[in-house]
C-alpha cells in the first residue's frame, strides 16, 4: 500500500545546479505535503511543507511545487549545495479525527551534490 | 532551538526481552508520536498520542506494544516480548499545532 512513492532512490547533481526531487501520491484526502531531510544516524529534520490548497511555498532555496490534478509534488533546491548531500523524504499528512496528524512517508531519495 | 531527544541511542535485547524506549518531546507540544524504519525501507507510523490517550495506532501497534507518558515530560515506548522483526530505528516525534512534526534522533534497537 504505497500512498506516497518517490520513484527515484537516487540523485545526483553538480554543485550550484538545481536539484529536483519527485513525489508521487495517491490519496486525495492528504491535505499537508511535507520533505524532510535525513542524514545517516539522524532523525528527519523538517525543511519544508504545502498545504493542499496551494501550488507553491518557497524558503531560501528550497521550493515545493503542488499538482493536485496529477497527485504530484517536487522540491526544488537552488543552488544545490555540498552540505544538501541527504536523503530526503516527501510525505503526507491529513487529520485522520481524534487528534492525530499521523505521516505517511515516501521511501525516500538520496541526493549527492557534487563539488 | 527546542528539540525532540530519545534514549538510548543505541539498544541491544535478547528475544523475548521487555525494552522501553524513552522521548522527551518539545515542552509546548500537545500531540507525541513513534515511528519505526526497518533498515532500507520506509518510516512507518505506529502511534499517536493526545490529551494523555492513544489517537491513533497503525496495525503493526499489537498487544505487544504500549506508550506512557509517565510524568508529564516523558514519553515512552514498550516493547513487552521483543522479537527478531522488532529490529528498527524508532523515532519519536511531537507537534504543536500541525502539520510539522518534529522528530528526534531516534533509538537504534537490535534484537539478537
Amino acid at each position: 500500500d504505497q500512498q506516497v512513492k518517490q520513484n527515484s532512490p537516487s540523485l545526483s547533481v553538480q554543485e550550484g545546479r538545481i536539484s529536483i526531487l519527485n513525489c508521487d501520491y495517491t490519496n486525495s484526502m492528504f491535505d499537508y505535503f511535507l520533505w524532510y531531510k535525513k542524514y545517516p544516524a539522524e532523525g528527519p529534520t523538517f525543511l519544508i511543507s504545502i498545504s493542499s490548497i496551494k501550488d507553491k511555498n518557497e524558503d531560501g532555496r528550497f521550493t515545493v511545487f503542488l499538482n493536485k490534478s496529477a497527485k504530484h509534488l517536487s522540491l526544488h533546491i537552488v543552488p544545490s549545495q555540498p552540505g544538501d548531500s541527504a536523503v530526503y523524504f516527501c510525505a503526507a499528512s491529513g487529520y485522520s479525527g481524534a487528534g492525530s496528524y499521523q505521516l505517511t512517508f515516501g521511501k525516500g531519495t538520496k541526493l549527492s551534490v557534487i563539488p | 532551538e527546542p528539540e525532540v531527544t530519545q534514549t538510548p541511542s543505541h539498544q541491544v535485547t535478547q528475544m523475548g526481552q521487555e525494552v522501553i524506549l524513552r522521548c522527551v518531546p518539545i515542552s509546548n507540544h500537545l500531540y507525541f508520536y513513534w515511528y519505526r524504519q526497518i533498515l532500507g525501507q520506509k518510516v512507518e507510523f505506529l502511534v499517536s498520542f493526545y490529551n494523555n490517550e492513544i489517537s491513533e495506532k497503525s496495525e503493526i501497534f499489537d498487544d505487544q506494544f504500549s506508550v506512557e507518558r509517565p510524568d508529564g515530560s516523558n514519553f515512552t515506548l514498550k516493547i513487552r516480548s521483543t522479537k527478531l522483526e522488532d529490529s528498527a530505528m524508532y523515532f519519536c516525534a511531537s507537534l504543536a499545532t500541525g502539520p510539522e512534526q518534529y522528530f528526534g534522533p531516534g533509538t537504534r534497537l537490535t534484537v539478537t
